[in-house]
This record gives C-alpha cells, structure tokens and sequence, in this order.
C-alpha cells in the first residue's frame, strides 16, 4: 500500500525567505502526486501535479516541486513567502488500483510566516 | 458555481445520536468522496462513490454509512456517534474515479461528539 511522510509538523520562515516542505512516498510502481494547501477554516485547494515527463513541476501561487525518484521525494519549494502562504500543506499519492481516485495523504505541515 | 458544498458547518451531538452530513456539487462530476481530518494524521478516505449507484469503503468505513442520492448528492451517516467520531469531515469530487482527475474539496464540517 501507498504511504506518504512529511516529517515536518511545524516550519515558520519569515517573510520574503525562501521555503522548502518535504514530502516522501512508498508507492510500488510510478507514484502519481500532488501537493495540496488548506487555508484556516478552508477546504484543500490542489497546489500542483506530477503524473510524468519533467521532474520540475510548477503550480500555482508561485509553487513548485520537483520529483526526485532515487529520494522517493517530491519536495514543495518557493522562492519568496508571503504572508498569505501561512497554511497547512498536505502532500499525496494516488493509488491507481482497479478503479477510483484515492488519495492518501501525509499528515501535513503547518507553515507560520513572521512578519 | 458554488462547487461543492457541505452542511452543516458544525454539529454538536451526544453519544449515540445519529446525524446525515449533507454534501453536494455543481460540477457534474461522477466521482464523490467523503474524508475525515484529525490533527496528526492527515485526511483518511472513509467511502468514495466512483459513479452514480455504486459505493466502495475507503480507509476508515467502521461507523458510517453513505447514499449516493443523485449525481450531485453524496451524504454520509453516523448511525450511532461515539467520541471517536470527533472530527472534521471533508466531502470531495472529481470529474472521474481517474488519478489524473483532480479533487475539489469542500469547506468541512467540523463535528463534536460528547
């Protein structure tokens, strides 16, 4: 069965810093991934993918994650914070088994950004 | 558009009192999810509707119950609640049962049990 880690519960960078969340998986074939953000009080909002082809995958708000195979790693990076970014970000898989989308999710890190 | 939406927001209820959880969407996907979120443990997928008519038992199905009404609706059942089932409950839709489709999510419904 699929997993995922994300080993940082906690990270607070200050604003304008540069951010990097890690993200693991244990998937037997080709992992399908994705990383989501959810603001307080919010539903999870799809950050970005990586189904295939270039390992650099760009996303929204300034996001991007970069599929390492050799790591089992899909790291969340952005250049510069902003305040707005403070959230709970949630790395997943998909296991593509006879049918249905399920995700399986790490169990998220809260980002804080100081001012 | 509304996307997909949730009722209640919150809920209180005793120990083995029953309640539905309402969700629905605008999207005309086929696919629905229900999720439970706890703190440390990320979001685990308690059944999932990949069409409309069938049902399937996700990570955690113990307690619950779902109807697939409708293509829009996707409501899931506490029976009996229990203090275990204290949670934030997330409904989720996509296009297709397919992994390139992507999930939306609903806002939550934030749910105590005493």
């Amino acid at each position: 069965a699929q997993s995922v880690t994300q080993p940082d519960i906690h990270i607070t960078v200050s604003e304008g810093a540069s951010l990097e969340l890690r993200c693991n998986y244990s998937y037997g074939a080709t992992p399908y991934l994705f990383w989501y953000v959810q603001s307080p009080g919010q539903g999870l909002q799809l950050l970005l993918k990586y189904f295939s082809g270039d390992t650099l995958v760009q996303g929204i708000k300034g996001f991007e994650a970069e599929f390492k195979r050799s790591q089992s790693s899909f790291n969340l990076r952005k250049p510069s914070v902003h305040w707005s970014d403070a959230a709970e970000y949630f790395c997943a898989v998909v296991g593509v088994t006879g049918g249905g989308n399920k995700l399986t999710f790490g169990t998220g890190t809260q980002l804080k950004v100081e001012l | 558009n509304a996307g997909v939406t949730q009722t209640p927001k919150f809920q209180v209820l005793k120990t083995g009192q029953s309640m539905t959880l309402q969700c629905a969407q605008d999207m005309n996907h086929n696919s629905m999810y229900w999720y439970r979120q706890d703190p440390g443990m990320g979001l685990r997928l308690i059944y999932y509707s990949a069409s409309e008519g069938t049902t399937d038992k996700g990570e955690v199905p113990n307690g619950y119950n779902v109807s697939r009404l409708n293509k829009r609706e996707f409501s899931l059942r506490l029976e009996s609640a229990a203090p275990s089932q204290t949670s934030v409950y997330f409904c989720a839709s996509s296009l297709k049962g397919e992994y390139r489709n992507e999930q939306f999510f609903g806002p939550g419904t934030r749910l105590t049990v005493l």
